[in-house]
């Protein structure tokens, strides 16, 4: 069955230093891999995804990911981190079946100024 | 941009009550899901519906929930008799068919049972 798994609960990084958020997938075939944002309160944005080609992706406000077959890994990076990025991400693998997301547990990012 | 939305964004309900919770997908997405959070906990997937039918279902998603497009732009879940566990934050999502295709969440509905 597929599952995702990320270790970190929580994250504390300090403005302006790099970040990086692991995450590991469970899947027979080729994953479908995503990344999704959750402010406060608010619901959940793609960040970025990876379907095939590139293994180095890019997504939105700054954040890449790698796939790593070999490590079934899909981690999050992004160079230096703003105060604006606290919030909570999660890691999901798309399904076969009706394409239904299954998502890790999430990590909490918390910055420090 | 198109966005999917959801009411209420937050409803407070009895024990043993009825709720409906509302959602407008994209208006030419095909896939519509119902995934809820639990606090503290991941997003679990519920429910798919597409083309008018369920396709396919969680284990969580057992006879007390149903789900229905009622008009064609509408996407409602219905929890028959609400009990304290189903107090959660509730996404609605769609998506047009194929894994390449990115789910678009709405903001959530925030139900809590008493």
């Amino acid at each position: 069955a597929q599952s995702v798994t990320q270790p970190d609960i929580h994250i504390t990084v300090s403005e302006g230093a790099s970040l990086e958020l692991r995450c590991n997938y469970s899947y027979g075939a080729t994953p479908y891999l995503f990344w999704y944002v959750q402010s406060p309160g608010q619901g959940l944005q793609l960040l970025l995804k990876y379907f095939s080609g590139d293994t180095l992706v890019q997504g939105i406000k700054g954040f890449e990911a790698e796939f790593k077959r070999s490590q079934s890994s899909f981690n999050l990076r992004k160079p230096s981190v703003h105060w604006s990025d606290a919030a909570e991400y999660f890691c999901a693998v798309g399904a076969d079946s009706s394409y239904k997301l299954i998502f890790g547990s999430g990590t909490r990012l918390l910055v420090r100024p | 941009e198109p966005e999917v939305t959801q009411t209420p964004s937050h409803q407070v309900t009895q024990m043993g009550q009825e709720v409906i919770l509302r959602c407008v997908p994209i208006s030419n997405h095909l896939y519509f899901y119902w995934y809820r959070q639990i606090l503290g906990q991941k997003v679990e997937f519920l429910v798919s519906f597409y083309n008018n039918e369920i396709s396919e279902k969680s284990e969580i998603f057992d006879d007390q929930f149903s789900v229905e497009r009622p008009d064609g732009s509408n996407f409602t879940l219905k929890i028959r008799s609400t009990k304290l566990e189903d107090s959660a934050m509730y996404f609605c999502a769609s998506t047009f068919p194929g894994l390449q295709e990115t789910q678009y969440f709405g903001p959530g509905t925030r139900l809590l049972v008493l």
